[in-house]
């Protein structure tokens, strides 16, 4: 299994609901990314994992949470987010911090 | 800001002919890295040129790295519809971190 996955594709919700984006690889990868992308724009780094423990976080507001439960898994929760989240978000994972990151097909957020 | 930038921004050709697409960088690095994005999808890793090379071949990519002048270029040769995308370059500011240049919006016409 050489890919990165990502749940769901799409995600519409409102300002006031809690939801989850899912990540998941199962390269043996011991990093696992978090970016955020607007249109017509580059991804932007949110949060880096390195075995399993956070190890960057770009001042992202805290109505963003990472989650690693394990070493192929990476989950984004997300409570109580402004029409200026939606974005793309993009999960990556690498098999070392300074490797090469493969990156998911990612999640189309849309905050009403 | 790490971030680099690419130029053009946007560049239309004709199926067949060549691509090129540039990146300059701010600080120095171990390696620059050329990815490629379809419409609103994920990003899909082409090439990796350490600081130590000059130039790198992958099919139909040819990437080169002037560390002097802190720059690459990616060229596309024989170019295909299916080459449709945006191009990012993109360098390593730090251990863990990767900084994407603006990107290249390339539109290839049948």
């Amino acid at each position: 299994d050489t890919e990165v996955t990502q749940t769901p594709k799409h995600l519409v919700m409102g300002m006031t609901n809690k939801k989850s984006l899912k990540c998941e690889q199962h390269m043996g990868h011991r990093a696992m990314y978090w970016y955020k992308q607007k249109a017509k724009k580059p991804p932007e780094l949110m949060f880096v994992y390195s075995y399993e423990k956070l190890s960057i976080n770009e001042s992202v507001p805290s109505r963003f949470s990472p989650e690693c439960p394990n070493s192929s898994l990476l989950n984004l929760h997300l409570h109580a987010l402004q029409p200026e989240d939606s974005a793309l978000y993009l999960c990556a994972s690498s098999r070392g911090p300074q490797e090469t990151q493969y990156f998911g097909p990612g999640t189309r957020l849309l905050v009403l | 800001s790490q971030q680099g930038e690419e130029d053009p921004q946007a560049l239309s050709i004709q199926e067949g002919e060549n691509a090129t697409m540039n990146c300059s960088y701010k600080t120095s690095i171990n390696n620059l890295q050329w990815y490629r994005q379809n419409s609103g999808r994920g990003l899909v890793h082409l090439i990796l040129i350490r600081s130590n090379e000059r130039e790198k071949h992958s099919g139909r990519l040819r990437v080169t790295l002037d560390t002097s002048k802190k720059s690459s270029s990616l060229l596309i040769t024989a170019s295909r519809a299916a080459d449709t995308a945006s191009y990012f370059c993109t360098s390593r500011g730090g251990a863990q971190k990767l900084v994407f240049g603006q990107g290249t919006r390339l539109t290839i016409n049948p």
